[in-house]
């Protein structure tokens, strides 16, 4: 089974602060994902990665950034975390080819203070 | 652009009874269409897909949805319902962006299974 593994499961960190969620999976797939989740907002699409070293932005870039310096691992980037980045982060992972299905770690909690 | 709209941020229904959870999509090419599921405190499982074979897809679990393309529809059904069917279900359309094809979900739908 693919294994997608975010590094925390709760994190509490405060206004300001540089943030780092981590991502790594283990099944040597091409594509990686962060959306985050809110209550009736469903998932959005914050970046993505089709190979190692290139990073595409998705539909709410807007305060983050990502570092793909390997094939496994897709970080996600608060360069100053706000009130309004607390959410739930979900990271995904795919194959090469469009369309595989997504496989998501259980996602990390953040709230900013 | 691809979007989807879910029909109903809640569904209750009693254990046995028919599931039917609401999607319809919108996109201006053949779509690729997708449900997942998400049980408490986990990420999301693929439940089934839609790729523009046959228009009744069967998933896991007893789940399956038809695509309609002339409702533009893509409805989740299961015959009967368990407990443990409850949890968040999301409906997902495959989206272009920047020239990649990427998946674009559904606010979501909480099915909520009482004895």
């Amino acid at each position: 089974d693919v294994k997608v593994t975010q590094s925390s499961r709760y994190l509490v960190k405060r206004t300001g602060e540089k943030v780092f969620l981590e991502c790594v999976q283990d099944m040597d797939h091409e594509n990686m994902f962060w959306y985050r989740q809110d209550p009736g907002l469903g998932l959005r699409l914050i970046y993505f990665s089709y190979d190692v070293k290139m990073k595409e932005k998705g539909d709410i870039p807007e305060g983050y950034s990502v570092s793909r310096e390997k094939k496994e691992r897709f970080s996600l980037i608060l360069e100053s975390a706000s009130t309004n980045q607390t959410s739930m982060y979900l990271c995904a992972s795919s194959l090469g080819v469009n369309l595989a299905p997504l496989h998501f770690g259980n996602g990390t909690r953040l709230t900013v203070t | 652009a691809q979007s989807v709209t879910q029909l109903g941020s809640h569904v209750s229904v009693s254990e046995g009874a028919l599931v039917l959870l609401r999607c319809n999509y919108s996109s201006s090419v053949p779509p690729y269409l997708f449900w997942y599921v998400q049980y408490p405190n986990q990420g999301l499982q693929l439940l089934l897909k839609y790729t523009s074979a046959a228009t009744l897809v069967k998933g896991i679990n007893g789940f399956e949805a038809e695509f309609k393309k002339s409702e533009t529809s893509f409805h989740l059904t299961k015959p009967s319902a368990h407990m443990s069917d409850a949890a968040e279900y999301f409906c997902a359309v495959s989206a272009m962006n920047s020239g990649y094809s990427t998946l674009t979900f559904g606010k979501g739908t909480m099915l909520l299974v009482s004895p």
